[in-house]
């Protein structure tokens, strides 16, 4: 069975500094994985997806995440974050089974200092 | 505009009073998927279709119905909540075609407490 996990439920950042967030999956085949965004009070918004090819991934917002095939991971990092980027963060694995399901880590909740 | 609606956005309610929060996408999707999120435990799957009558359980459909009369709809029906049903939810839908490959367009959430 397909997991994620997201080692960090919490970061704390300061605005300008970098952010990396980690996600590590497990999964059976050649994995479909994705990244959400979810500001508070707010829906899920995909910050980007991988699914074959260049295992650098640029996505919205300024993240790019990177695949390892070897370290079973894909994280999330941005050069500079802003106040805006305060959020929670979502690592993803989807199937092809299930109606297209998704598998979610538990997230990693980011906050921005001043 | 391509959009998955749901509602309500929030239901406070009782132990034992059934409730159904709609769940509504305008993209012709032939799949949609319910899923709940709790702290610590990211987004599970409750139900799925994969198209019109056609449901299945995803990972955790204890306490759960729901239906797929028309390929636009599809309610999740709490017949006796319970406390622990007390969570945010998700209405998602995608394309059949290219697979998971297609985005999941997801509703803006359905926050219930149930007391």
């Amino acid at each position: 069975a397909q997991s994620v996990t997201q080692p960090d439920i919490h970061i704390t950042v300061s605005e300008g500094a970098s952010l990396e967030l980690r996600c590590n999956y497990s999964y059976g085949a050649t994995p479909y994985l994705f990244w959400y965004v979810q500001s508070p009070g707010q829906g899920l918004q995909l910050l980007l997806k991988y699914f074959s090819g260049d295992t650098l991934v640029q996505g919205i917002k300024g993240f790019e995440a990177e695949f390892k095939r070897s370290q079973s991971s894909f994280n999330l990092r941005k050069p500079s974050v802003h106040w805006s980027d305060a959020a929670e963060y979502f690592c993803a694995v989807g199937a092809r089974a299930a109606g297209n399901k998704l598998t979610f880590g538990g997230g990693t909740r980011v906050l921005v200092k001043p | 505009e391509a959009q998955v609606t749901q509602n309500p956005r929030y239901l406070i309610t009782v132990t034992g009073k059934k409730l159904t929060v709609t769940c509504s996408q305008n993209m012709n999707h032939e799949y949609m998927s319910w899923y709940r999120q709790d702290p610590g435990l990211g987004l599970r799957q409750i139900y799925y279709s994969m198209n019109v009558e056609v449901t299945d359980k995803g990972d955790v459909p204890e306490g759960y119905k729901v239906s797929r009369k028309e390929k636009r709809n599809f309610p999740l029906i709490l017949e006796s909540p319970s406390p622990n049903q007390t969570s945010l939810y998700f209405c998602a839908s995608s394309s059949k075609i290219r697979g998971v490959e297609n985005i999941q367009y997801f509703g803006a959430g359905t926050r219930l407490s149930v007391l």
